[in-house]
């Protein structure tokens, strides 16, 4: 079956414009996360959905920063008046959050590899 | 809330040793630890995991333990290959309740030929 998609998978965008990203989890998974990971580093979580709703948001670096996911499946995450410092790659992952049989196993998708020039 | 450590954050060994990735969770109500491969320019892909039910598991060169007492959880891949050299993440969560897994920070493991 499909799995994770995220588009766009490349943004150029200007300093000061905003960005949507968006995330296509697998059908029927529950959870959902976005991190952002720069060049070489780890994967800083940034929100996590549990069905519609955000038990935490801890992640978000500023209010430049939300997301929202509706109908339990695609989510959007918008990043408004880049920053230079936004520029990474942005990813994705779901699951379906059941314990056993690889249902805690998060998907990753491919990412949007984002620059702010 | 949990927070997980991992270590090193970087290991070179020589092809054909055994490279060992070592990582600690606070939170003892966590109960599955997970670790994910992320190969240069893809995305983290699961390659083994492990419950609190447990204290040891393997899949052919790789194998995970686990020390619920000390809380932590290792890594262990033997008979390295050039392969393997990919970053390394942990992770802990409590499983199917709705709260989120936590990732270690990665280990970025090279392996020389």
């Amino acid at each position: 079956g499909a799995g994770v998609s995220q588009s766009p998978s490349n943004k150029v965008t200007e300093k000061g414009k905003d960005v949507e990203l968006r995330c296509d989890p697998i059908s029927g998974h529950t959870a959902l996360y976005w991190y952002r990971q720069s060049l070489g580093q780890g994967l800083e979580f940034l929100i996590y959905f549990q069905g519609n709703s955000a038990p935490d948001k801890s992640g978000l670096p500023s209010d430049r920063f939300s997301a929202e996911r509706t109908g339990g499946s695609v989510s959007t995450l918008t990043i408004q008046r880049t920053q230079q410092e936004d520029s990474a790659v942005y990813l994705c992952a779901s699951s379906a959050q059941v314990a056993g049989a690889g249902g805690e196993t998060q998907y990753f998708g491919p990412g949007t590899r984002l620059l702010v020039l | 809330g949990e927070n997980v450590e991992q270590h090193p954050s970087t290991l070179s060994v020589q092809e054909g040793d055994s490279a060992v990735i070592k990582c600690t969770y606070s939170d003892s109500a966590s109960n599955y630890f997970p670790w994910y491969k992320q190969e240069l320019g893809k995305r983290p892909q699961l390659i083994i995991d492990i419950r609190s039910n447990v204290g040891e598991k393997k899949d052919q060169r790789i194998a995970v333990t686990l020390n619920k007492t000390a809380k932590h959880f290792s890594l262990h891949i033997t008979e390295t290959q050039p392969e393997d050299s990919a970053v390394y993440f942990c992770a802990a969560s409590k499983g199917s309740s709705a709260s989120k897994i936590i990732f270690g920070s990665g280990t970025r493991l090279s392996i020389r030929p």
